[in-house]
């Protein structure tokens, strides 16, 4: 049973241009949360969906940030005109039922480089 | 504001001995709770979930919660190097959204 994935897992991108990020969450899972996490500092929660809705997104920058989880296919994490303080190590994670104490897990993560 | 907060450390402890982590919540309305391994460069790997106070064994690992405190601890027997990692622990309160503390360093000496 494949776990999550991730891709790409590094990411490089100049000041300006778009970074989109993907995730399909494990078997059988149909919900997707992002995260984001600087160097040195924890988790921090950016957006919850299940297919085809946002249900949380209260940890999303106001802008240039958005997220899709679409009938079919990953979700994606799209960063448009992206700046040096959005690099990071950007965690997505699947549970199967989505409310408490519904567990999280793991993808291996994209870490974003901005030139 | 919802907060889970956690020693950042580093704790040092001998191969051997038993290294305690500690996380307190401020939300009291928190159901379930979460404890999560995460190594340098890599992501967030379950270690145990708890929802009742008390105790929860597994192997070397020992979760406990007191919700009258809001109080949730992680004990690891035995420790090894291996066991060197940043510790994180988590909080949801049955709603959709988790609450991670910033994660506690171990380092296990040998």
């Amino acid at each position: 049973n494949a776990g999550v994935m991730q891709n790409p897992r590094h990411l490089v991108r100049r000041r300006g241009q778009e970074a989109r990020l993907r995730c399909s969450p494990m078997k059988g899972h149909s919900h997707v949360y992002w995260y984001r996490q600087l160097p040195e500092e924890g988790l921090k929660f950016m957006v919850y969906l299940q297919k085809e809705n946002i249900i949380d997104e209260s940890g999303m920058p106001k802008e240039r940030f958005s997220a899709e989880f679409p009938k079919e296919g990953p979700s994606i994490l799209r960063i448009q005109q992206v700046v040096r303080g959005d690099s990071a190590a950007y965690f997505c994670a699947s549970s199967p039922g989505g409310q408490g104490k519904d567990t999280q897990y793991f993808g291996p993560g994209t870490r974003l480089t901005v030139l | 504001q919802k907060e889970v907060e956690q020693n950042s450390g580093p704790l040092s402890v001998p191969e051997g001995a038993i290294a305690s982590l500690n996380c307190t919540y401020s939300d009291r309305g928190s159901q379930s709770f979460f404890w999560y391994r995460q190594y340098s460069g890599k992501s967030p790997e379950l270690i145990m979930f708890i929802y009742s106070n008390g105790d929860k064994e597994d192997g070397r690992f020992t979760a406990q919660l007191n919700k009258a405190s809001q109080y949730v601890s992680l004990l690891i027997r035995d420790s090894q190097p291996s066991d060197s990692a940043t510790y994180l622990c988590a909080a949801n309160t049955g709603g959709f959204k988790t609450i991670f503390g910033a994660g506690t360093r171990l380092f296990v000496k040998a």
